[in-house]
């Protein structure tokens, strides 16, 4: 099975701040790395699919890259509703597509 | 516009089953697989299992395989998934979503509004 690891498990940062999070997976899995925004109470929402690129409707300042074994999100400019906790899945071992423990974005 | 529109919230007993629906609309059902996600309260999302309603095929997460069955009904676009011996733990937020796959590459796209089930004596 692949692992999946996230750093950090949580920050606090202020509005218009640039906020990045890592995801580990514990083997190679190319460019096949999702990321996914959940709100208090909602299910997740698709935010970037292999690994960088945009779901339609998404702002532009969510962006993500990376391969291989190490990951990225980066929100360019924290805006108030970007609060929530953000999961990496890899989609490499089909179908059993794991998610990362999540990392939980709050302001400061 | 894709929809995926799951049952209502259970209250089951330890030892009980509870099947859970998804009713999907906007989309060809056959042409996209369905998979199951959990949330444990306070907890991160564990994938449950996956099911393609071409042809029912199934896979499940091995810490619940024997205890959960996947089906589909495509006469009313419903996906559903059926949970037994139900314990303490299985006390989470149940969530559908729909596979997508563009150029090989999976995502879920569409989700279901989630389903509380709750195991409790």
């Amino acid at each position: 099975d692949i692992q999946m690891t996230q750093s950090p498990s949580s920050l606090s940062a202020s509005v218009g701040d640039r906020v990045t999070i890592t995801c580990r997976a514990s083997r190679s899995i190319g460019t096949y790395l999702n990321w996914y925004q959940q709100k208090s109470g909602k299910a997740p929402k698709l935010l970037i699919y292999a690994a960088s690129n945009l779901q339609s409707g998404v702002p532009a300042r969510f962006s993500g890259s990376g391969s291989g074994t190490d990951f990225t999100l980066t929100i360019s400019s924290l805006q108030p509703e970007d609060l929530g906790t953000y999961y990496c899945q890899q989609s490499y071992n089909t179908p059993s597509f794991t998610f990362g423990p999540g990392t939980r974005v709050d302001l400061k | 516009q894709v929809h995926l529109v799951q049952s209502g919230g259970e209250v089951k007993k330890p030892g009980a089953s509870v099947k859970v629906s998804c009713e999907t609309s906007g989309y060809t059902f056959a042409d996209y697989g369905i998979v199951w996600v959990r949330q444990a309260p306070g907890q991160g999302l564990e994938w449950m299992g996956w099911i393609t309603p071409y042809n029912d095929k199934t896979r499940y997460a091995d810490n619940l395989e024997g205890r959960v069955t996947m089906t589909t009904d495509a006469s009313t676009n419903t996906a559903y998934m059926e949970m037994r011996s139900l314990r303490s733990d299985d006390t989470a937020v149940y969530y559908c979503a729909r596979e997508f796959v563009r150029f090989g590459d999976y995502s879920y796209d569409s989700w279901g509004q989630g389903t509380l089930v709750t195991v409790s004596s």
